[in-house]
């Protein structure tokens, strides 16, 4: 089965310095793999997609992931952090089973708190 | 990108009683859509596909005759709770994805947070 985990359930960070939010992926064959961000009480929104290509991906909002095959992970970061990127964090990898019509499968979710 | 639009943001009911959740893609078709149940402060759980014009899949665990799950064309995807439970309450978000599966990324409904009292 396709699955991804988020080892840290909150990450804190200052204002202005870089921030990372872990992801690692299980999968058979090649991950397509997703990063989504919920402000509360409300719907995801896409922050950016590695499907092939270039192992680093930029996203919306400043954010970028890097692809790394040989660590199974796909760690989301931003070089310098604002106030407002506070939110919940989800990464998701694809179920290429097509019985389950490709569904997202996400992990626990990150909780980012940037302090002024 | 795409929009999804979930109707309605919030809704308070009975025990008992019924509820009925939209989900309509705004600018694209989908053949499928996705029905997820989020706790507080917990990831997301899929629940269902939605199938426009066959029976949605379920996932295991969840019962289909207490969300009926219908896709009625293909911009337009509803959950009904039906006799709606305390143990029911929760954020539910419906999704769809673009088109080029498998490699277009899902977009999301506002979410539903429903309380049952």
């Amino acid at each position: 089965a396709q699955s991804v985990a988020q080892p840290e359930d909150q990450v804190n960070v200052a204002e202005g310095n870089p921030l990372t939010v872990k992801c690692t992926y299980s999968v058979s064959g090649n991950p397509y793999l997703f990063w989504y961000v919920q402000y509360p009480n409300r719907g995801l929104q896409f922050l950016l997609k590695y499907i092939t290509g270039d192992n680093l991906v930029k996203g919306s909002y400043g954010f970028e992931a890097e692809f790394n095959k040989s660590q199974t992970s796909f760690h989301l970061k931003k070089p310098s952090a604002l106030v407002s990127d506070s939110a919940l964090y989800f990464c998701a990898v694809r179920d290429l089973n097509s019985n389950s019509g490709y569904a997202l499968n996400f992990g626990k979710g990150t909780s980012l708190l940037v302090t002024p | 990108g795409a929009v999804v639009s979930q109707h309605p943001s919030w809704v308070i009911c009975k025990s008992g009683t019924s509820v009925k959740i939209e989900c309509r893609s705004l600018d694209f078709q989908a053949t499928t859509m996705f029905w997820y149940r989020q706790f507080p402060k917990q990831s997301l759980m899929l629940m269902a596909t939605s199938n426009e014009g066959s029976k949605a899949t379920y996932e295991q665990g969840v019962e289909k005759d207490k969300f009926l799950i219908n896709h009625a064309s293909l911009t337009l995807s509803t959950l009904t709770v039906t006799s709606a439970h305390p143990e029911d309450s929760s954020f539910y978000i419906c999704s769809a994805p673009g088109q080029g599966l498998p490699n277009t990324e899902a977009f999301f409904g506002q979410g539903t947070r429903l309380t049952v009292v």
